[in-house]
């Protein structure tokens, strides 16, 4: 049990596009996911928490209007990188709580995004 | 004082031996905290969850937690070099609706053969 995926994997786009990245919990009901970030020998950072169809709390210098984040169901959250620039290229990850109550965040394999 | 602290590290351990790796936290009201391990590009596995004071064991891992010291670890018998991790500690702030976690800075772990 407690299996999060993440789709895409690794994507690669151009300054001023935008990307969404999608996280699934596969085998377990969500109460809510989280995303971090991380750059390269750097600890995760949270960006945002959000529950099923909740807006989502977002961490104190994390723009809102740059990563949007859509919680539409229990089992999914997606976040959306607006108009990226090469500064926003990191590895993003997400995770998810709810399996048998706990409080366990389970973490999917995350999601290396590189904007040119 | 950093809510979650770990020795960066390099832990160098030689193969079969048992590692021990440290965390102490400074918020007196947490209840839940966690082992992760991260490998190089990749993202944070769960290795255990503790939540009692004492030890829980696990296949070759033990937890060990301590609120009175604010102190939890990880020892990690007959050490192997796939071992060979960043360790992440990770100590859950409970905060209106929901909860997150404060990771450490994790300890990195180096087996060696």
């Amino acid at each position: 049990g407690a299996v999060v995926s993440q789709h895409p994997s690794r994507v690669i786009c151009k300054s001023g596009t935008s990307v969404k990245i999608e996280c699934r919990s596969l085998d377990f009901q969500a109460t809510t996911m989280f995303w971090y970030r991380q750059f390269p020998k750097q600890s995760l950072m949270l960006m945002a928490t959000s529950n099923e169809g909740s807006k989502a709390t977002y961490e104190q210098g994390v723009e809102k209007d740059k990563f949007l984040i859509n919680h539409a169901s229990l089992t999914l959250s997606t976040l959306t990188v607006t108009s990226a620039h090469p500064e926003d290229s990191s590895f993003y990850i997400c995770s998810a709580t709810g399996l048998q109550g706990t409080d366990t965040q389970y973490f999917g394999p995350g999601t290396r995004l590189t904007v040119l | 004082q950093k809510e979650v602290e770990q020795n960066s590290g390099p832990l160098s351990v030689p193969e079969g031996a048992i590692a021990s790796l440290n965390c102490t936290y400074s918020d007196r009201v947490s209840q839940s905290f966690f082992w992760y391990r991260q490998y190089s590009g990749k993202s944070p596995e769960l290795i255990m969850s503790i939540y009692s004071n004492g030890d829980k064991e696990d296949g070759r891992f033990t937890a060990q937690l301590n609120k009175a010291s604010q102190y939890v670890s990880l020892l990690i018998r007959d050490s192997q070099p796939s071992d060979s991790a960043t360790y992440l500690c990770a100590v859950n702030r409970y905060g209106g609706a929901t909860n997150k976690l404060i990771f450490g800075t994790g300890t990195l772990l180096a087996v060696q053969p």
